[in-house]
């Protein structure tokens, strides 16, 4: 099984600052088939990123991934209110997994 | 507008069965493979288990494998995950999710609450 590892746990920053969230694999991860989700509490969690770094439909354009063969990124470039939640990574390649999820918090 | 709605959890006892329904609309439902994610309690995302777009082929984690049996009806555009033998450790917030064609999961359903309980 092809563990993801997130950090940090949780992150504490002001709206307009800049986020930056990592993910590990315990194996490479193929053909960059890693995606990012934000979930909310008591909803669904909502695709942000895919292959890597291919922004979903709708998905504003401070939010972008970078990465490949184990080590990934999600970076917000300045926060707004609505983006504190939790941040999942998942990778695709083998099966699929999730990460532990990176709790963004406002400080 | 792609919709999934989750239906059919609730409080069960260990060892007893549960069914699970998941309807689609605003897609081509046998056109895309279909999962099921779970989340326990404050935990993170599980995938439990998917289901190619023809039904022909279905895979499962290993800690459901045997008790779980995911399955579809491409005529009534539903997804169903049936859960026999359940244990608390099942307990858990249950996702159903259309896979793109690279299979990331692009829409999920709100979810569906199942509790294992004595």
């Amino acid at each position: 099984e092809n563990v993801l590892t997130q950090s940090p746990g949780t992150l504490s920053l002001s709206p307009g600052e800049r986020a930056t969230l990592f993910c590990r694999a315990s194996q490479s991860v193929r053909n960059s088939y890693l995606a990012w989700y934000q979930q909310k509490p008591g909803q669904a969690p909502r695709l942000l990123i895919y292959g890597a770094s291919s922004r979903a439909t709708g998905i504003p354009d401070r939010f972008s991934g970078s990465g490949s063969g184990t080590d990934f990124t999600l970076t917000i470039s300045r926060l707004e209110p609505e983006d504190f939640a939790v941040y999942s990574c998942h990778q695709y390649d083998t099966k699929h997994t999730f990460g532990q999820g990176t709790r963004l918090e406002i400080k | 507008e792609v919709q999934l709605l989750e239906s059919g959890g609730g409080l069960v006892q260990p060892g007893e069965s549960l069914r699970l329904s998941c309807e689609a609309s605003g897609f081509t439902f046998s056109n895309h493979a279909m999962s099921w994610v779970r989340q326990a309690p404050g935990k993170g995302l599980e995938w439990v288990s998917a289901i190619t777009g023809s039904g022909g082929n279905t895979y499962y984690t290993e800690s459901v494998r045997g008790r779980f049996t995911i399955s579809r009806d491409n005529s009534e555009n539903i997804l169903y995950l049936q859960m026999n033998s359940l244990t608390d450790d099942d307990t858990a917030v249950y996702f159903c999710a259309r896979e793109a064609s690279h299979p990331y999961l692009d829409y999920w359903g709100q979810g569906s609450l199942v509790t294992v309980s004595s």
